[in-house]
């Protein structure tokens, strides 16, 4: 596609449930990223693919995050067992081959704004 | 403990004065720095960057200066637009370090309103 696509663009849910997020990132990209954003925090890193596989996952605040991408394009980012802290604005980006340089760039979605009751 | 620090919350300017936004970093493997621009609902957008092989990189109205010693940078818009107002994300990467190449620390942003 012409950009990265999030779905949904908003999501709302219950403490207790479980949320998948689903990340659309520009085609031919190999590297895909995770970042969420907190209510007056900046972007915390979660989770990085390059492919399938996530060789960095450090930023998975608990065990109830997980995340999977298949056939190196589309990701989801599953969260369970929500909890009012999980609520924030989940952002998904893409690069060509995950070296940032001055010759490759890290483009971002809009977004899925995640509210948990 | 935050690798990537933007310490004014907010900056206020004038239309066609200078934006003046500051960030530090305390990591000494960084590499690689950029500038993203978020407006509200939308995904944050690549502004400019620069490698630490550089000390400034100026592209149109944004002009990125890199201190390493001080292991401070900061971006300068000039002249301010009313356009330019959206929240300003500093980012870092250790492009040679480790395993995650690709990965960014952002700080937490400034909010820049340009006022007419």
């Amino acid at each position: 596609g012409a950009g990265v696509s999030q779905s949904p663009s908003n999501k709302v849910t219950e403490k207790g449930k479980d949320v998948e997020l689903r990340c659309d990132p520009i085609s031919g990209h190999t590297a895909l990223y995770w970042y969420r954003q907190s209510l007056g925090q900046g972007l915390e890193f979660l989770i990085y693919f390059q492919g399938n596989s996530a060789p960095d996952k450090s930023g998975l605040p608990s065990d109830r995050f997980s995340a999977e991408r298949t056939g190196g394009s589309v990701s989801t980012l599953t969260i369970q067992r929500t909890q009012q802290e999980d609520s924030a604005v989940y952002l998904c980006a893409s690069s060509l081959q995950g070296r940032l340089s001055t010759n490759e760039k890290l483009f971002f979605g809009s977004g899925t704004q995640l509210s948990v009751l | 403990d935050q690798q990537v620090k933007q310490n004014s919350p907010s900056l206020s300017v004038q239309e066609g004065r200078i934006s003046i936004l500051n960030c530090d970093y305390t990591n000494s493997m960084f590499d690689y720095f950029l500038w993203y621009k978020k407006y509200p609902a939308e995904g944050p957008t690549f502004l400019i960057s620069i490698s630490s092989i550089k000390d400034k990189n100026e592209d149109g109205r944004f002009t990125v200066f890199l201190n390493k010693s001080a292991k401070h940078l900061s971006l300068h818009i000039v002249p301010s637009q009313p356009g330019d107002s959206a929240v300003y994300f500093c980012a870092a990467s250790a492009t040679n370090y480790g395993g995650s190449q690709g990965n960014l620390i952002f700080g937490k942003g400034t909010k820049l309103s340009v006022k007419p």
